[in-house]
């Protein structure tokens, strides 16, 4: 299985800071039809998770521009522009390039 | 709009099963697949597997093959798993999503379902 490893696996950040978290897989990401299947969810303290980027790059329904994805291959990174107190909780990345989809141990961004 | 309701925490015994379900509400039940990812305590996220409710088709995480069943009732909207043989490493938080098949992401949650194995 795809091993998609996060750094730092804790955040912590003021409010207004921009911060961002990596996400390295253990094979490329990229298929062959020329895809990247990596995504980024963030799970705030006792609700289910909720999509904020797609295919990479994209911002997901109803997502604040601050929040932004990028990279190829095998490395990529979410980047939250101006951290908000409702930005706090757990991120985590996934794949679903290679079967089975698979997700990152998680990065938490607390409060400094 | 959009909405996954899920049943209510359930605590079992070891050796015992657990059919949890989730009514979907807001959009053409038949047109995505819904996918179930299971929470251990304080852990990560794992994908348990998929179906597509217009054919019943499956993909299954190896994993949980042969501990994961789903099913769907395309009559009243709701899709269902069934864990089987249960043990306290079942014990976790599952919750179903719908699949945007065009790109392969879960865009909405449902409120997850606690199962508790226990004696």
């Amino acid at each position: 299985d795809v091993v998609l490893t996060q750094t730092p696996s804790t955040l912590s950040a003021t409010i207004g800071q921009s911060v961002s978290i990596s996400c390295r897989s253990s094979q490329s990401l990229l298929d062959s039809a020329g895809n990247t299947y990596l995504y980024w969810y963030l799970q705030r303290p006792g609700q289910s998770p909720q999509l904020l980027i797609y295919l990479v790059s994209n911002l997901g329904s109803g997502v604040p521009n601050r929040f932004s994805g990028s990279g190829s291959g095998t490395d990529f990174t979410l980047k939250i522009s101006g951290v908000e107190a409702e930005d706090l909780g757990v991120y985590y990345c996934m794949q679903a390039t290679h079967a089975p989809y698979t997700f990152g141990a998680g990065t938490k961004l607390e409060l400094k | 709009q959009v909405k996954l309701l899920q049943s209510g925490a359930a605590l079992v015994k070891p050796g015992a099963s657990v059919k949890m379900s989730c009514k979907a509400s807001g959009y053409t039940f038949t047109d995505y697949w819904v996918s179930w990812v299971k929470q251990s305590h304080g852990k990560s996220l794992e994908w348990i597997g998929e179906i597509y409710p217009n054919s019943g088709a499956t993909n299954f995480n190896e994993k949980f093959k042969g501990k994961a069943t789903l099913t769907v009732d395309k009559s009243t909207s709701t899709a269902y798993m069934e864990l089987s043989r249960l043990t306290s490493e079942d014990s976790a938080i599952y919750y179903c999503t719908r699949e945007d098949y065009s790109g392969l992401y879960f865009d909405y949650w449902g409120q997850g379902v606690m199962v508790t194995v226990s004696s």
